[in-house]
């Protein structure tokens, strides 16, 4: 079956400092990854969408500087957060589909806690 | 820009009773359209993927769509306590997987 492993599941960092998460698809190609975060009593935002061979598009609010991305292939993709403050604690998941219409497939998230 | 609304924000209903949560979005022209739980600390479980008009059954799941409408629902049969949790609407806005989430509806069973 299609399975998406996300890790680390849980991490804490001290303000200022940066931590990197990382998604490993199995079982299928991961043609494209979306980034999301869940900031504390919110829904899930899409922080940049990453197709291989094709450019990373940050949405508004969400910047290549403060939270670069690694799709190298099609079975991997990490993410970076840089310098990381309060506000960027969460929970963060990784969503890789095949192709257009196909179903996507979710990490289990990576928690981050700030202190 | 897609906009996603649930509602209600909270409902609580009786253990073997049937549930509904609504999701309301402004562009009918999104063709992928995903209901998930969230179990509380948890990450996302999919219920429900359903990418035309009409219904689409798994298991005590069901969603029903209509895009005229711009409103899909969720009917959860027969809910028991285990199925406490976070429910999320999520449509697609583009080609790949960019999924636009509403805000959750929070639903309690109660025995």
């Amino acid at each position: 079956g299609a399975l998406v492993y996300q890790y680390p599941r849980r991490t804490i960092c001290k303000s200022g400092t940066s931590m990197r998460m990382e998604c490993q698809a199995v079982g299928f190609q991961a043609t494209s990854v979306a980034w999301y975060r869940q900031s504390p009593q919110k829904t899930f935002e899409l922080i940049a969408l990453s197709t291989v061979n094709s450019a990373i598009k940050y949405e508004q609010n969400f910047t290549q500087e403060k939270f670069p991305i690694s799709h190298p292939n099609l079975s991997f993709s990490s993410m970076t957060v840089l310098n990381a403050y309060l506000e960027d604690r969460g929970l963060y998941l990784c969503g890789a589909q095949q192709g257009r219409g196909t179903e996507v497939f979710f990490g289990k998230g990576t928690r981050l806690t700030v202190v | 820009q897609q906009k996603v609304q649930q509602s209600p924000e909270s409902l609580t209903v009786s253990e073997g009773a049937m549930a509904s949560l609504n999701c309301t979005f402004s562009d009918g022209t999104s063709d992928n359209f995903r209901w998930y739980r969230q179990h509380s600390g948890k990450g996302l479980e999919v219920l429900v993927s359903i990418f035309s008009d009409g219904e689409k059954e798994e298991g005590r799941f069901t969603a029903h769509l209509n895009r005229a409408s711009l409103h899909v629902s969720l009917h959860i049969r027969e809910p028991q306590p285990s199925d406490s949790a976070v429910y999320l609407c999520a449509i697609a806005s583009s080609s790949f997987s960019k999924l636009v989430f509403g805000q959750g509806t929070s639903l309690s069973v109660v025995p």
